[in-house]
């Protein structure tokens, strides 16, 4: 089946960029989606569809990809946006969603 | 705004049924355009998807999954279910409910606070 690759961890200064990168087989012909998830909560959506944010959700979040990796760029980052983020595709040759394996986001 | 609340058995015995159930309020499930779904987290570690239903009422399972589970809708409670057969220490996990939703592909818009499942004899 489909793997997505994440780092295990990545750490920025407050008001830093953040970037997040989602490594999988021409990942760029797939649509990418992005959650970000704070201990003991469920996961929010924060990107969807590769670069559209939902309602509600800071502009400093954004997305892209190309070629085999996604990336999600957290800019002007602050202390509440520690958590761990998941990329999500969906995998046609398995017929399933597929996760990455999660980046934990520290901010310094 | 969408609600959605698990519940169900927090702990089941080893080659048992896991049976869980999501209550959603704010909205109809039987609402066009959206599918639900069950994603699980053991603990410590990621995020795995078992399955959606479609607004049709039709299926999709995850593989490694396919053959222990089932998830159905009761329109009338405005509620789906999930139920995991033989169940082994290794299905121990927090099981969400979630919304699908479709621009190009589904993602997860709406999820459940999550219910902590425990195998265990």
């Amino acid at each position: 089946s489909y793997v997505l690759t994440q780092p295990p961890s990545v750490s920025v200064a407050p008001g830093q960029t953040a970037r997040i990168t989602c490594g999988g087989n021409n990942i760029g012909s797939n649509n990418v989606h992005w959650y970000q998830q704070k201990p003991g909560q469920a996961p929010v959506l924060v990107v969807y569809d590769g670069s559209d944010r939902p309602s509600g959700i800071p502009e400093r979040f954004s997305g892209s990809n190309s070629g085999n990796t996604a990336t999600l760029t957290v800019s002007r980052v602050e202390a509440g946006d520690e958590a761990d983020y998941y990329c999500q595709v969906w995998d046609s040759s398995s017929d399933q969603e597929v996760f990455g394996g999660g980046t934990e986001l520290t901010v310094l | 705004q969408l609600q959605l609340q698990e519940s169900g058995s927090g702990l089941v015995k080893p080659s048992e049924t896991l049976s869980l159930t999501c209550a959603v309020s704010g909205g109809a499930i039987s609402s066009g355009g959206y599918s639900w779904s069950w994603i699980r987290q053991p603990p410590g570690k990621g995020l795995e998807w078992i399955g959606y239903i479609y607004h049709s009422g039709s299926t999709d399972y995850n593989p490694s999954l396919k053959s222990r589970v089932t998830i159905s809708v009761d329109r009338s409670k405005n509620q789906i279910s999930l139920k995991l057969s033989s169940v082994t220490a290794a299905d121990t996990a927090v099981y969400y409910c979630a919304r699908g939703f479709s621009h190009s592909s589904w993602h997860f818009d709406y999820w459940g606070q999550g219910t902590l499942v425990t195998v265990s004899s």
